[in-house]
């Protein structure tokens, strides 16, 4: 069965701070993304990757880094923690080819004091 | 850019009433299209995936899809208290990978 882990699930962070999450996914798909949900406005995109060694900026990429060091993790960074990335934020993975799919994460809730 | 929107933003239904939800996209070249559901804060889960005009069926859930008034619709079919959630429609971007989602539905049924 698909499977996307995040890690942590849950994370408090100081303003200022240096936070990254994790994602990693066991179904081989190229595609992987990363998402924040907040209240009214649905999920939006921060950053995807197409492969290993590959990043792109979605809708709201300012700052947030992101890393795809193999197939299988994908990590955002959020280099200077503020208090507006407090957020729910969701990981995903999806194939390339064919009918796209995309398998979610459990999520983790950020929450930057 | 493929704007996607939801409505209404919450409904309350009394259990085995139909629910319907709607969805409006800007770009009507897409041609794939779900919807998902959300129970509080946990991920989320696929009910129907639709990629062209007309009806697409899965269990009590069925969109029905509308490129040239640019709507995509959900309808549950005697919805239970275990189906109240947020529901989500997402659209996939032309010409890329991107899932492009509404603000979602947050859905109630009352016994």
């Amino acid at each position: 069965e698909a499977a996307v882990t995040q890690s942590p699930r849950n994370k408090v962070a100081v303003t200022g701070g240096k936070v990254t999450l994790s994602c990693n996914q066991t179904n081989n798909h190229n595609n992987m993304y990363w998402y924040r949900q907040d209240t009214g406005h649905g999920l939006r995109l921060i950053h995807y990757s197409y492969g290993a060694g590959s990043t792109e900026k979605g809708d709201i990429p300012d700052g947030y880094k992101a890393s795809r060091p193999s197939q299988e993790n994908f990590s955002l960074i959020l280099e200077l923690a503020t208090p507006s990335q407090t957020s729910v934020y969701f990981c995903a993975s999806g194939s390339t080819g064919g009918i796209n799919t995309l398998y979610f994460g459990a999520g983790t809730r950020l929450s930057v004091l | 850019q493929q704007k996607v929107q939801q409505s209404p933003e919450s409904l309350t239904v009394s259990e085995g009433a139909m629910a319907s939800l709607n969805c409006t996209f800007s770009d009507g070249t897409s041609n794939n299209f779900r919807w998902y559901r959300q129970h509080s804060a946990k991920g989320l889960e696929v009910l129907v995936s639709i990629f062209s005009d007309g009806e697409k069926e899965e269990g009590r859930f069925t969109a029905h899809l509308n490129r040239a008034n640019l709507h995509v619709s959900l309808h549950i079919r005697e919805p239970q208290p275990s189906d109240s959630a947020v529901y989500l429609c997402a659209v996939l971007s032309s010409g890329s990978w991107q899932l492009i989602f509404g603000s979602g539905t947050q859905l109630t049924v009352m016994p």
